[in-house]
């Protein structure tokens, strides 16, 4: 089954500890991104990659960092987390169409529920 | 930069009803996405679309590229359809710098 999975769902931590969310896509997929959801805001995303090894920022990229080692992992690193950066986490996925980028149907996973107290 | 407006905001509606829920965006683009996210958060693609129609079910969406609009609709609405519905627009003219979102429509069909 195509499947975007992310870990934990559920996270509460303490300022400034520093973490990861994981999130693998068995798809194949060259392009991956992350995105924070929050209320009145919507969506917004923090950083994408578009093969591995080939990252960059969004629209709200501080206070995180991101790899891309290998193609189906695109970890979200909070180095040192704080209390702003509460909010729910999505991990997408999407396939690159040669010769140009273009969009094709993107899959998300679960969600990671960020508490940072 | 894109942006990207879905109205209504909130809709509440009858088992049956006919639903439609808009979305607007300002410059040109390479597709647009319809998305489902039910209570407890998981999101999923429903649509993907860059000209004329397509329908799945009971879910019907329609993209004008010229007037830079899209609506999707629901026949026959159930509660089961509950739930917030959003448009994402990815950037034409290349460059894989993800979707911009809007800020979704919260959809509630009453039994």
């Amino acid at each position: 089954e195509a499947q975007v999975t992310q870990n934990p769902r559920y996270l509460i931590t303490v300022t400034g500890k520093k973490l990861t969310v994981t999130c693998s896509q068995n798809m194949n997929h060259e392009y991956m991104s992350w995105y924070r959801q929050d209320p009145g805001l919507g969506l917004r995303q923090i950083y994408y990659s578009m093969n591995v090894e080939v990252t960059d920022k969004g629209d709200v990229p501080e206070g995180y960092k991101v790899s891309r080692k290998e193609k189906r992992n695109f970890p979200l690193i909070l180095e040192s987390p704080s209390p702003n950066q509460t909010s729910l986490y999505f991990c997408a996925s999407t396939r690159r169409l040669a010769p140009r980028w273009m969009n094709t149907e993107a899959f998300f996973g679960q969600g990671t529920r960020l508490t940072v107290v | 930069k894109n942006e990207v407006e879905q109205s209504p905001q909130n809709l509440t509606a009858q088992e049956g009803e006919f639903i439609t829920i808009n979305c607007s965006y300002s410059v040109g683009i390479s597709a647009l996405h319809w998305l489902q996210q039910h209570p407890g958060g998981g999101i999923v693609s429903l649509f993907m679309l860059s000209s004329g129609k397509k329908k799945h079910g009971r879910l019907i969406a329609t993209i004008n590229i010229q007037e830079k609009h899209s609506s999707l609709h629901i026949t026959a609405s159930h509660p089961r359809d509950s739930a917030v519905y959003i448009c994402a627009v990815g950037r034409s003219g290349g460059g894989a710098d993800g979707l911009t979102f809007g800020k979704g429509t919260h959809l509630i069909i009453q039994p």
